[in-house]
Formats: structure tokens, C-alpha cells, sequence
């Protein structure tokens, strides 16, 4: 089936250094690549959507200058958090719909940030 | 975005059925209802959607109301291997996903 490769699964950075995650889609091209953050013991939440060559869209409270979301190629999707603080420590997840009618949307791995 | 109602937690023995109920009053005629489910420190797995008619897979089978208020996930024989959360979410026109709390389901041998 269609795979959605993220990495670093875990990165450790120290406070107000940038942290760049990347979601490969890698037997699909992903046009869209929505990402999401999940806190402990809470459900995602859905920060961004980015479109292949377009700017990407941020949902209501997300900083669009902190989370950067890169969406160069049909096949790659980065989000660089910038000037990381302690605060921003998550799980981030990226998603796409390679088969949607047939077996919905496809999602990343996920990536722990811890900022210290 | 409409949303969904799933009680927090369940508990199912292991190689019994479970039937992981979701209400949703608000759905529009073209939200289809999809179900993932997540494992600790995951991504979330697709596990079956559907817009009108029940569907069946080889995970599980997504019961749906004839007026669309709600749906049933059901999982024929449930494994240590269910355990997890399970969400319930309606894919809306833009094509984004609205993930709710969930629910926990958790499989004793």
C-alpha cells in the first residue's frame, strides 16, 4: 500500500535552534500534505495544508512564520520549526490521501520534538 | 467542519466482537465517515470508511445508519493487537481530516 515516509522519527534540539521534518511520499504523488501536532494524551490537531507549489494554508492559531511548511515536489513535504522553544515539544504528524476512495489517507510515522 | 461523539474508553476480551459506536447529527450529504485507529508514539492507520452503505474489509466492517446520525465500527474478534484509540472523523469538502478525543479500546485476555 501507499507509504508516507517522515523523519527523524525523534530529534532533540536545543531552545531557539530550527528543526526540519520531512514526509516523503514514496509509491504517490502527494499533492496535498496536511500536517498535524499531537500533545500528550490529546488528539492531533491539524496545524497546516500544504499544496504542491502553492502557499500553504495554517489553520487558525498557527504561526505561519514559526512552522514553515516547504512543499516543493510532487513527493516531499517539510515543516521546519523555527526558534524552537520548550513549548512547542510534540509529536508531529504528516498525512496525505494516495488512495482516498479505496483506502482513505496515508500518514507519517510521526516525529517527537523535544526542545530543551 | 462537522464533528463526532465517541465515548472515551472501552473494553472488549480478546476474540470477542466490538462494536465501537460514533455519533454524528451535523453530517452534511457528502461527508464520507472514515475510522483510523493509533497506537502509542504512531501514526494513525486507516482502518475503513464509507458514505452511505455499510463497507466491510479485511480490519473491520463500518455499519451506518440509514439517516447518517451515526455509525458503528466493528471489529469481528478482537486481538491484543486492537488495543488502541479509534477515531471516528468526517472527511469534509476540503478534503481535511478533524480528528476528535477518540476512543480508547482496551483488550483483555
Amino acid at each position: 500500500g501507499a507509504v508516507v515516509s517522515q523523519h527523524p522519527s525523534r530529534v532533540i534540539c536545543k531552545s531557539g535552534t530550527s528543526v526540519k521534518i520531512e514526509c516523503r511520499s514514496l509509491d504517490f504523488q502527494a499533492t496535498t500534505m496536511f500536517w498535524y501536532r499531537q500533545f500528550p494524551k490529546q488528539s492531533l490537531m491539524l496545524m497546516a495544508t500544504s499544496n504542491e507549489g502553492s502557499k500553504a494554508t495554517y489553520e487558525q492559531g498557527v504561526e505561519k512564520d514559526k512552522f514553515l511548511i516547504n512543499h516543493a515536489s510532487l513527493t516531499l513535504s517539510t515543516l521546519t520549526v523555527t526558534s524552537a522553544h520548550p513549548e512547542d515539544s510534540s509529536f508531529y504528524i504528516c498525512s496525505a490521501p494516495a488512495n482516498r476512495l479505496i483506502s482513505g489517507y496515508t500518514f507519517g510515522s510521526g516525529t517527537r520534538l523535544t526542545v530543551v | 467542519d462537522a464533528k463526532t461523539t465517541q465515548p472515551n474508553s472501552m473494553e472488549s476480551n480478546e476474540e470477542e466482537p466490538v462494536h465501537l459506536p460514533c455519533n454524528h447529527s451535523t453530517i452534511s450529504g457528502t461527508d464520507y465517515i472514515h475510522w483510523y485507529r493509533q497506537l502509542p508514539s504512531q501514526g494513525p492507520e486507516y482502518v475503513i470508511h464509507g458514505l452511505t452503505s455499510n463497507v466491510n474489509n479485511r480490519m473491520a466492517s463500518l455499519a451506518i445508519a440509514e439517516d447518517r446520525k451515526s455509525s458503528t465500527l466493528i471489529l469481528h474478534r478482537a486481538t491484543l493487537r486492537d488495543a488502541a484509540v479509534y477515531y471516528c472523523i468526517l472527511e469534509g469538502s476540503q478534503g481535511n481530516l478533524i480528528f476528535g478525543k477518540g476512543t480508547k479500546l482496551s483488550v483483555k485476555p
